[in-house]
């Protein structure tokens, strides 16, 4: 019974270095979600994908960030030139549809660490 | 520009007794809420939701009302456990934009006394 599978759970990245972050929605579930936690802070939206569509990404800096959801394979959370402003939890959290009735089932997430 | 919050950090109740956790909300366009869990290390789990159209909703020991008119919902959880301790997020969601994007509090930790 997998749930959203995230890898890897903790990342350290040098400041500069890129960082990928993978999600692997639930067996049957189509649309995935990125939120991201500072500390001490709720989860805030990032980015809803569908397979190999971008839905929404209000919620992701304009730049350096970028996210895939490719037609096989997992959801990639990618972050480029990493500062230290980045270091978070990243959750990816997937779902069978849309709507009020199905609510997110999220991963364990990933702690970036950036130094 | 918090649209949710959550004003009490943590919260420390005996077991067996009732957890009340408070959640208020300043978009009037949220029309869908929700409560998740989370243990330390793992990602939030859906707990219960309740719809804008109904004041109550009642699942087991976790209960949660709306009151509409005062943009508050609360979180009750009777008999409070000890496996109850965990950070409890609040959520919410409208119809405008992405249907599925949750706005969250920033979380109360509840400590259940043994």
């Amino acid at each position: 019974n997998a749930g959203v599978m995230q890898n890897p759970r903790h990342l350290v990245r040098r400041r500069g270095q890129e960082a990928r972050l993978r999600c692997s929605p639930m067996k049957g579930h189509s649309h995935v979600y990125w939120y991201r936690q500072l500390p001490e802070e709720g989860l805030k939206f990032m980015v809803y994908l569908q397979k190999e569509n971008i839905i929404d990404e209000s919620g992701m800096p304009k730049e350096r960030f970028s996210a895939e959801f490719p037609k096989e394979g997992p959801s990639i959370l990618r972050i480029q030139q990493v500062v230290r402003g980045d270091s978070a939890a990243y959750f990816c959290a997937s779902s069978p549809q849309t709507g009020p009735n199905s609510p997110l089932h999220f991963g364990n997430g990933t702690r970036l660490t950036v130094t | 520009d918090q649209q949710v919050k959550q004003n009490s950090p943590s919260l420390s109740v005996q077991e067996g007794r009732i957890s009340i956790l408070n959640c208020d909300y300043t978009n009037s366009m949220f029309d869908y809420f929700l409560w998740y869990k989370k243990y330390p290390a793992e990602g939030p789990t859906f707990l219960i939701s309740i719809s804008s159209i109904k004041d109550k909703n009642e699942d087991g020991r976790f209960t949660v009302f709306l009151n509409k008119s005062a943009k508050h919902l609360s979180l009750h959880i009777v008999p409070s456990q000890p496996g109850d301790s965990a950070v409890y997020f609040c959520a919410a969601s409208g119809t405008s934009g992405s249907a599925r994007q949750l706005t969250f509090g920033s979380g109360t930790q509840l400590t259940v006394l043994p």
